[in-house]
Order: C-alpha cells, then sequence, then structure tokens
C-alpha cells in the first residue's frame, strides 16, 4: 500500500526567507502526489499536485513543489515565506497503477511557523 | 461554485450518548469520503462511496460506527456508543469518479470538518 513520511514535525523560517517542507513517498506504481494546507479550524485546502511531465509544479499562493523520483521525495518551496503561511501542511500520495481503486493516504503533517 | 459542506461543525457530548454527522458533497462528484483526524496527525480513511455503494470501508470500526449515502449525494456518519477515543474530526470530502470529468486528476475537495469532543 502506499504512504507517505513527513520526516519534520515542526518548521521554522523567518518572514522571506526561503522555506522547505519535506516529504518522501512509498507506492508499487507511479504516484499522484499532492500538498494541502490547513488553517486552524479548517478543512484542507489544496496547494498543488504532481501527476506527470515537468518534475516542478507551481501551485497556489506561490509555493511550489519538486518531484525527485530517484529520492521518492515531493518536497514543497517557497522563496519567500510569508507571517501567513504559517499552518500545518500534509503531503499525501495516490497510486496511480491503482488509481481507480485506492485512497489518498497522508502524511503526519508538519506545522509551519514563520515569524516576523 | 459551493464546496463540501458539513454540520455540525463543533459537537459536544458524553461518552455513551450518540452523534451524528452530515455531509453534503461537491455537486456532480460521485465519489465521498469520511475521514478521522485525530490532533496532530493526517487524516485516516474510515469509508469511501461511489455513488451510494461503500467500495472501501475496511478502515471503518463497524461495532459502533455506521454511514449511509442513501440516494448517492448526502452522506450521514454516526457513532453509536461514542467513547472518549473518538474525540477527533470527522472530513468529509468528495472528488469526481476516475474518468468522469476531463482534467481532474485525483484531488479531494475537503469540507471544513465536524469537530467532536467526548467527555
Amino acid at each position: 500500500a502506499q504512504s507517505v513520511a513527513q520526516p519534520e514535525d515542526q518548521v521554522n523560517v523567518a518572514e522571506g526567507n526561503p522555506l522547505t517542507v519535506k516529504c518522501t513517498y512509498s507506492v508499487s506504481g507511479n504516484p499522484y502526489l499532492f500538498w494541502y494546507v490547513q488553517y486552524p479550524n479548517r478543512g484542507l485546502q489544496f496547494l498543488l499536485k504532481y501527476i506527470t511531465g515537468d518534475n516542478l509544479v507551481k501551485g497556489s499562493y506561490g509555493f511550489e513543489a519538486e518531484f525527485n523520483k530517484s529520492q521518492t521525495s515531493f518536497h514543497l518551496k517557497k522563496p519567500s515565506a510569508l507571517v501567513s503561511d504559517s499552518a500545518l501542511y500534509f503531503c499525501a500520495v495516490r497510486d496511480m497503477k491503482r488509481y481507480n481503486n485506492n485512497d489518498m493516504r497522508f502524511g503526519a503533517g508538519t506545522r509551519l511557523t514563520v515569524k516576523p | 461554485e459551493a464546496g463540501v459542506v458539513q454540520s455540525p461543525r463543533y459537537k459536544i457530548i458524553e461518552k455513551k450518548q450518540p452523534v451524528a454527522f452530515w455531509c453534503n458533497p461537491i455537486s456532480g462528484h460521485n465519489t465521498l469520503y469520511w475521514y478521522r483526524q485525530n490532533l496532530g496527525q493526517g487524516p485516516e480513511l474510515l469509508i469511501r462511496y461511489e455513488n451510494e455503494e461503500a467500495v472501501d470501508d475496511s478502515q471503518l470500526p463497524k461495532d459502533r460506527f455506521s454511514a449511509e449515502r442513501l440516494k448517492g449525494v448526502d452522506s450521514t456518519l454516526k457513532i453509536q456508543p461514542a467513547e472518549l477515543g473518538d474525540s477527533a474530526v470527522y472530513l468529509c470530502a468528495s472528488s469526481p469518479s476516475p474518468g468522469t470529468v476531463h482534467g481532474h486528476t485525483g484531488e479531494l475537495f475537503f469540507g471544513e470538518g465536524s469537530r467532536l469532543t467526548v467527555l
């Protein structure tokens, strides 16, 4: 079965600095990869996805993520962090080979704190 | 376009009481999911519906949890009786069924969640 690991429970960064939130995955086939953001007392909001093609994908709010097949990673990045980016971030994976009959698996989440 | 609607947003009950959560998915989305999110954790799937059929309920604790999606649109998740360990956020999500919407590639659309506190 597919799985996702987010090795950092918390990431702290100063406003204006670049940020990276790490994610590694495990699937038997080719992956569909996703990033979601969750603000306090809210549901999960879709940020971006990798399906196929260019390894660097761009998403909402200036975020981007880089797919690295050899390292089975899909790290979330942003060149210049904002205080308003502070939230909980989840990486998720679906197995494309079994897309028609599988669910989305989420990591445990990484809490990003951006300090002024 | 309206998003996924869930109610209630918050519910506080005593243990052994019943509780029910309701979800209205995005119009046209045939696939509906219920996830449970414990504090500090990622969401974990409880049940997935394709129209009115529960196609994956392997993670649903069937002794006390039940779910239904009678007309293939709205869904209800019930817990009876509730236990202290059921305190969590219950998230509903929807998506088009694979191949039914051109360009859709697997992302789920989530509601705001229903936060349950069992005392």
